[in-house]
This record gives structure tokens, sequence and C-alpha cells, in this order.
């Protein structure tokens, strides 16, 4: 079946350490997404890409790196510089042709602080 | 800057009742806007999406509808279940973005007790 796969499910972060999220799909979709969301908010976009090796800051990048070296995998690394990360991570892809195009989701990565 | 906002925060409602869901967004140039569904600790999943000349869809007991002029969409569910029960978060594409950008509402927690 096609969809979005992330690891692991849990993840924890010591302080000053990089770690990063892992984002795989296998829908053939151009455009992949990172979002962040805090209990009692919405998702925010931290950063996106829509074809590979581009990729642009969304509203909340400061802390974060990505990188699109293959079509499928859209990795996220939550930095040191990061200092609240706790939360709950989703990945999403979306095909890029046409108007109205939805966007499909991952089960997510909740990040937590040791 | 577009902002999203659904009501009721949360609504708990017995079996077999047909219930509401709102959303309201501030400014009406948008492309689409989609609803999803989150269930606890897991991803999102679309469940409708409704291209901003559109006036409603529908899929199943959901109907989906749209009045761009006034920055409102309801999401109708009939003759709810407890399997019903879930976050559902509304999201507009603005207009005025050259990608698929979401702005997320900060969801409805519904609960529908047997």
């Amino acid at each position: 079946d096609g969809g979005i796969t992330q690891s692991p499910k849990y993840l924890f972060r010591k302080e000053g350490q990089n770690v990063t999220l892992s984002c795989e799909q296998n829908l053939n979709h151009d455009a992949m997404y990172w979002y962040r969301q805090d209990p009692g908010q919405g998702l925010r976009l931290i950063y996106y890409s829509q074809i590979v090796n581009d990729f642009q800051k969304g509203d909340i990048a400061e802390g974060y790196s990505v990188s699109r070296e293959k079509k499928e995998s859209f990795p996220l690394t939550v930095t040191s510089a990061q200092k609240n990360p706790t939360a709950f991570y989703l990945c999403a892809s979306s095909k890029m042709t046409g108007v109205d195009q939805p966007q499909h989701f991952g089960d997510g990565t909740r990040l937590s602080i040791l | 800057k577009q902002e999203v906002t659904q009501i009721p925060a949360a609504l708990s409602v017995p079996e077999g009742e047909n219930l509401v869901l709102n959303c309201s967004f501030t400014d009406s140039a948008i492309y689409n806007l989609q609803w999803f569904r989150q269930d606890p600790g897991k991803g999102l999943t679309s469940l409708l999406l409704i291209q901003s000349s559109q006036r409603e869809q529908t899929s199943g007991r959901l109907n989906a509808s749209l009045d761009k002029s006034s920055g409102r969409s309801t999401l109708y569910i009939a003759a709810s279940q407890p399997g019903d029960s879930a976050t559902y978060l509304c999201a507009v594409r603005p207009g005025n973005t050259g990608f698929q950008k979401l702005v997320f509402g900060t969801g409805t927690r519904l609960l529908v007790s047997p």
C-alpha cells in the first residue's frame, strides 16, 4: 500500500544534541512538508520541498534543517538551537500538478527532552 | 495574515445525533478548504476537500459546506457513531501562495458516547 512512513514513533533528545526524524513516501509525490503540532495549537509549517534538491523555509524554520536528496525522502533535523523541541512532528506529501491536491500525512514522531 | 478558527473546541454527543462543526477564516482569498480527522497519537486523514468554486462536498455521512464570502465552512456528520470520536481539523490553502501551503485551525475534539 502506498503511504508515508515516519520513524521513529518516539524520540528523546538530550541537551545540546541534534536528532533526525525520518520521512519516506512511496506515493510518487513531488512535494513534501514538515509540520509541528503543539497541544491546543494548529499545525505549523517548518519546511517544505517542491522538488528534489530544493526546499524552502516555512513559518517556524529556526532551529531546524532539512535535506531532499531523493524524491522519496525528506528527513528533518532538530538542532540544539531549537530550545523548545518537545512536540508532535508530522510529515506530509502531495502532488504538485493541479491546484486542488490533498496533502497526505504520516503517523508522526513525538519528540521529548530528556 | 490568514487565521483559521474552529468552534467549539470540544463536543460530546450521544450516539445517533446529527452534529455540525464550524470553521471560520479571516481572508476569503483561498484556493480550497480541507477537513481532516486526527485520532489520538496519529497523523491526519483527509476527509473532504472543497474547491473555492464549490459550495459543498459529500462523502458518506459527511457533508462539508463552504461560504467563501463570509469566511465560513461547516462539517455536518449525520447519525454519529462512537467510531467518529476524534479531533477534526479544518485547513485553508491561501490564494496568495505559489505552493500548497495550508493554514490550520486548532481543531474540534469530538466524543460520541454509546
